[in-house]
């Protein structure tokens, strides 16, 4: 079936360090690809998206770039900010199963000034 | 006001008893989702619904009722809540299905005593 995998948590972080937090799939198929972002008590928001391979997402300094070879969709942002500390969560989604998302198990960062 | 919204945002039941979560979108999107998000987990799909009067389930959906008589109204109803659906609720919306944003609500803070 489709899977999502993140790395674990939490992340910490100083002020201006970059980041990479990895995700990997399991599909059939060419699925779509998201990160989503959740601020402390605060539903999800569309960080970024891939559609096909070898798409580059970017929103807010963030990045991701859909591989098929590696199945992998890596979020990663140069310069980090306290702004930036939240839970992250990548998922897929395939239109013949009703773009129903699934969830990697998120990955909290926390960015220390 | 423009938008998905959930109510209440917080709710605290005792076991065996029938609770109704509310969510209403205003842009007439054909997609809506119930997720569950619990630690460890990250957000499962409960039920989800490809327009109104058609409802599928989810990875979980036990315990769970789903009703869609309008397009913008997608209530999730616990028949007789157990302590295990303790968690937040979240709603979401989508025009279309696969490479589209889900919008998400701000979520259901749940408790069964």
């Amino acid at each position: 079936g489709n899977s999502v995998t993140q790395m674990e948590g939490p992340v910490t972080l100083s002020e201006e360090a970059f980041l990479t937090i990895n995700c990997t799939y399991t599909a059939t198929g060419y699925p779509s690809l998201f990160w989503y972002v959740q601020y402390p008590g605060e539903g999800l928001q569309l960080l970024l998206k891939a559609t096909k391979a070898d798409d580059k997402g970017s929103n807010k300094g963030f990045e991701a770039t859909y591989r098929k070879e590696t199945t992998s969709f890596h979020l990663e942002k140069g310069s980090v900010q306290v702004s930036d500390s939240a839970v992250y969560f990548c998922a897929l989604s395939r239109y013949n199963q009703g773009g129903k998302l699934i969830f990697g198990q998120g990955t909290e960062l926390s960015v220390k000034p | 006001d423009a938008g998905i919204t959930q109510s209440p945002r917080y709710k605290i039941t005792e076991t065996g008893r029938q609770v109704t979560l509310m969510c209403h979108q205003t842009w007439s999107h054909s997609y809506m989702f119930w997720y569950r998000q619990d630690l460890g987990h990250g957000l499962r799909l409960i039920y989800y619904s490809a327009a109104a009067d058609i409802t599928d389930k989810g990875e979980v959906p036990d315990g769970y009722v789903v009703s869609r008589s309008k397009t913008e109204n997608f209530p999730l109803t616990l028949e007789s809540a157990t302590r295990s659906q303790t968690s937040v609720y979240f709603c979401a919306s989508s025009g279309l299905a696969g490479t589209d944003t889900q919008y998400f609500g701000p979520g259901t803070r749940l408790t069964v005593l």
